[in-house]
């Protein structure tokens, strides 16, 4: 079992719809991240949270340390928003992250 | 443009051959680490330095990988006798706080 679980993998919308992505994680963490990776591998920070709520235009992370678990939302999705999405998490040791898959997002117009 | 950069961008090589990658991170960031993601799958850890102190290398770091980061500026990834398992997108990220900086990435090919 991986330490980080993403679903869906895949998840198709139309735009305009709310998307959740959803983060599980099996160890402990200092910080919680959200990447935003595009065609061609370019891996962009989105949020990094250890606790509570964040939002940045029509972005919002959320996370809930004691059950091991974070969503983000995109609100009124737009074809600009596909990409893949990933989360990412900091054990506390040296910073370095330990990845999920990914989650590929395609907003359709 | 002050962000991470790698080069090259793209390596075709045969099986066997040496390949060396280089990472250029944000210049005041102390922290570098390099990572691996194979296609449809989340990056995954190679190796980290502390200026140019290797700090932690990953079980999939074999004995062909090696890495290095002198002066504690740029950094270099070697890996020796290439295999066709290698191939994969290599990704360098810099950071001084708590958040990371990717680079581009060097996709490499092995034939």
């Amino acid at each position: 079992k991986n330490e980080v679980e993403q679903s869906p993998q895949n998840l198709t919308a139309q735009e305009g719809e709310f998307i959740t992505i959803n983060c599980s994680y099996s160890v402990g963490i200092s910080a919680l991240h959200w990447l935003q990776q595009h065609p061609g591998g370019g891996i962009v920070s989105l949020f990094m949270l250890s606790s509570g709520k964040k939002k940045h235009g029509r972005l919002i992370a959320t996370i809930n340390i004691q059950e091991k678990h974070s969503s983000l939302h995109i609100t009124a999705s737009h074809p600009r928003d596909s990409a893949v999405y990933i989360c990412a998490v900091d054990g506390g040791s040296n910073y370095k992250l330990t990845f999920g898959k990914g989650t590929l997002l395609t907003v359709n117009p | 443009d002050t962000g991470v950069s790698q080069n090259p961008r793209h390596k075709i090589t045969k099986r066997g051959q040496n390949v060396t990658f280089r990472c250029d991170p944000i210049s005041e960031h102390n922290r570098l680490y390099w990572y691996r993601q194979t296609l449809g799958q989340g990056p995954e850890f190679l190796t980290y330095f502390q200026n140019e102190a290797q700090l932690e290398k990953s079980r999939l770091l074999s004995d062909r990988f090696s890495a290095e980061r002198p002066k504690g500026s740029f950094s270099t990834l070697e890996i020796q006798r290439t295999e066709q398992g290698d191939s994969a997108m290599y990704l360098c990220a810099s950071g001084m706080g708590e958040t990371q900086y990717f680079g581009p990435g060097t996709r490499l090919l092995v034939l």
